[in-house]
């Protein structure tokens, strides 16, 4: 069973960087689209971005864009979300996603999460 | 933007009982690219529903989904104890940003 294994909590300081990660247990890491979903504190869900391992074409939330960084490195099947400059305001749980495809319509949605990684920025 | 509105936002009801949420989009979205996600506490959201009406891999057919356009509806036939949870619309049919409703909590009445 494919699984998306996300890094572990962590605990930063206003202003830090940080790098969270989502590894795919399986061996198809190149075959679709990886997410982030932020959910802040007792609220919802929002999309931040995405991309594909393949080529590393990435897009952005406008919310998001300058923000914070997606990338991956394919030859260990493993995405990254990172800050450069972390806020209190970014204390959150964060989920990686799977989404098989952005041009097909029908394939967007998100079939498999990972178990999240709460990141908590305080002074 | 498309905005998802999801009403109502607390539902409580008995195990056994019937539960309908509903999705309302701020515009027509594409192909039913329309999905509920279930989020239980603690938990990461997991995929019920995709494409407005074709359950995910796994999931009870007591779930069901319908709508198209605008207004769309989860319906849950009949509640068992492992259905209380908080339950996510999303929209994928326009360009990015895909959207999520706000959820409606279902409760224990």
């Amino acid at each position: 069973e494919v699984q998306l294994v996300q890094s572990g909590a962590e605990l930063k300081k206003p202003g830090e960087s940080l790098k969270i990660s989502c590894k795919d247990s399986g061996d198809g890491f190149t075959s679709y689209w990886i997410g982030w979903v932020r959910q802040m504190p007792g609220k919802g869900l929002e999309w931040m971005g995405i991309i594909y391992p393949r080529d590393s074409d990435t897009r952005y939330s406008p919310s998001f864009q300058g923000q914070v960084t997606i990338s991956a490195d394919k030859s260990i099947s493993t995405a990254y979300l990172q800050w450069s400059s972390l806020k209190t305001s970014d204390t959150a749980m964060y989920y990686c996603v799977r989404q098989w495809s952005v041009a097909q319509l029908e394939r967007r949605y998100f079939d498999l999460w990972g178990r999240g990684t709460l990141v908590t920025v305080s002074s | 933007d498309i905005v998802l509105t999801q009403s109502p936002g607390t539902l409580s009801l008995s195990p056994g009982e019937r539960a309908t949420l509903s999705c309302r989009a701020s515009q027509s979205v594409s192909s039913s690219c329309l999905a509920w996600y279930q989020q239980k506490p603690g938990q990461a959201p997991r995929l019920l529903i995709y494409g407005a009406s074709s359950r995910a891999t796994g999931i009870p057919d007591r779930f069901s989904g319908s709508g198209s356009g605008t207004d769309f509806t989860l319906t849950i036939s009949r509640l068992e104890p492992e259905d209380f949870a908080v339950y996510y619309c999303q929209q994928y049919g326009s360009s990015p940003p895909w959207t999520f409703g706000q959820g409606t909590k279902v409760e224990i009445k």
